[in-house]
This record gives C-alpha cells, sequence and structure tokens, in this order.
C-alpha cells in the first residue's frame, strides 16, 4: 500500500533558523512528489513538484530534495520568517492519473 | 494568475440531505479531482476526473457520491444522503494535462457541516 508519513507532526524554530522538513513514502515507484503549504482554515498552495527523474527543485528560499532509493524528501527553508508559519504537506503521485497520497503534515511555527 | 474557485465556502445541512459542491476548474486544465479532509486528518483523494468520465475513485467514494462536469466551466461533486461522517473541507483541484511537470492547483474548499 503506497503510504506518505511526516515527522514531525508539529515544529517550532526562531526567526532566521534554517530548517529542514521531512517525507517519506513506501513505494518508490513514485511518479512526482509535491509540496504544498496550508494557512489554517484555507485550501493548499503548491510549492515546489519534483519529478521522479529530478534530485531537487529550488524556488526562493525553498529547496525541495527527493531519494527514491531511501523512500524520502525534505523541504528546507532557509532563514525562516514568521510568515513561513503554516502547515506543510507533502504529497506522492504514482501515475499519469494524477492521483495525489498525503503526508499528514508538519505544523511550523516561526517565532519572532 | 488563473485560480481553481469553489462555492459556497461553508455549507451546512441536515443528515440526509443532498448537496452538491460547485468548483470552476482552471481553464485549460484536461484532469479535474475532488479531494476531502476531515478535521485534524490526512487530505484524502476521492475522484478523479478526465475527458468527462471518472478516471479513478477511492473507495471512500461510494454510491452516495457522484461529480458531474455538467457545461465547460463547472465540475460538482454530489453527495445523495449526507451523514454525519460527511463532514469535512472539500477540495476541488485541477491539472493541466497528464505529464509529470504537472503541478495540481487547489482552489479554497467548501467546508460542509453535516447536523
Amino acid at each position: 500500500k503506497q503510504e506518505v508519513t511526516q515527522i514531525p507532526a508539529a515544529l517550532s524554530v526562531p526567526e532566521g533558523e534554517n530548517l529542514v522538513l521531512n517525507c517519506s513514502f513506501t513505494d518508490s515507484a513514485i511518479y512526482n512528489l509535491q509540496w504544498f503549504r496550508q494557512d489554517p482554515g484555507k485550501g493548499l498552495t503548491s510549492l515546489l513538484l519534483i519529478q521522479s527523474s529530478q534530485r531537487e527543485q529550488t524556488s526562493g528560499r525553498l529547496n525541495a530534495s527527493l531519494d527514491k532509493s531511501s523512500g524520502r524528501s525534505t523541504l528546507y527553508i532557509a532563514a525562516s520568517q514568521p510568515g513561513d508559519s503554516a502547515t506543510y504537506l507533502c504529497a506522492g503521485v504514482y501515475n499519469q492519473g494524477g492521483k495525489l497520497i498525503f503526508g499528514q503534515g508538519t505544523e511550523l511555527s516561526v517565532k519572532p | 494568475e488563473p485560480e481553481v474557485t469553489q462555492t459556497p465556502s461553508h455549507q451546512v445541512t441536515q443528515m440526509g440531505q443532498e448537496v452538491i459542491l460547485r468548483c470552476v476548474p482552471i481553464s485549460n486544465h484536461l484532469y479535474f479531482y475532488w479531494y476531502r479532509q476531515i478535521l485534524g486528518q490526512k487530505v484524502e483523494f476521492l475522484v478523479s476526473f478526465y475527458n468527462n468520465e471518472i478516471s479513478e475513485k477511492s473507495e471512500i467514494f461510494d454510491d452516495q457520491f457522484s461529480v458531474e462536469r455538467p457545461d465547460g466551466s463547472n465540475f460538482t461533486l454530489k453527495i445523495r444522503s449526507t451523514k454525519l461522517e460527511d463532514s469535512a473541507m472539500y477540495f476541488c483541484a485541477s491539472r493541466p494535462r497528464g505529464l509529470p511537470t504537472d503541478t495540481q492547483y487547489f482552489g479554497p474548499g467548501t467546508r460542509l457541516t453535516v447536523l
């Protein structure tokens, strides 16, 4: 069964710190993996998508990596800001149909 | 920038009633999805829709659920007889094509409360 797991469930850091969010998946035959941001009571905003043929993707202060052999992806956030406080979700796609299988998310709090 | 829209933002209904959740995907997208998120739980896939038919559905998506694209813009999710456990945030999403590079774009969600 394809499952996606995120640990820890919650993380609190001081402003300015660099941090890494973790995502693991059970099936290495992944098509692509997406990272999303979810603010309380809101929808999901796509941050980064990594194709199975790629090792990493970068957007501004965000860098996502993908290691299929170990079944892991990480989201690196540089110089964190209070505005980065949100829940971060990773989700894997295993076929062209695009069904996303989500992790439970990591709730990030960046303290001023 | 184009975005996925959903209406209503919040729907309250009595158990056993029918509800229709509406979505307008991004106009040139070909794949459409419904997901739901029960409070405090993971986002779960319900159904995908491509070329005017269901391409995949989860075991949650039973006979009480149906989807439709009645015209060129709207995509709807109908729940025929709502149950208490249907209370959740329902998200619509769309994707341009079927390529590995394609991001899914999500709407803001409809919060469904079944009393």
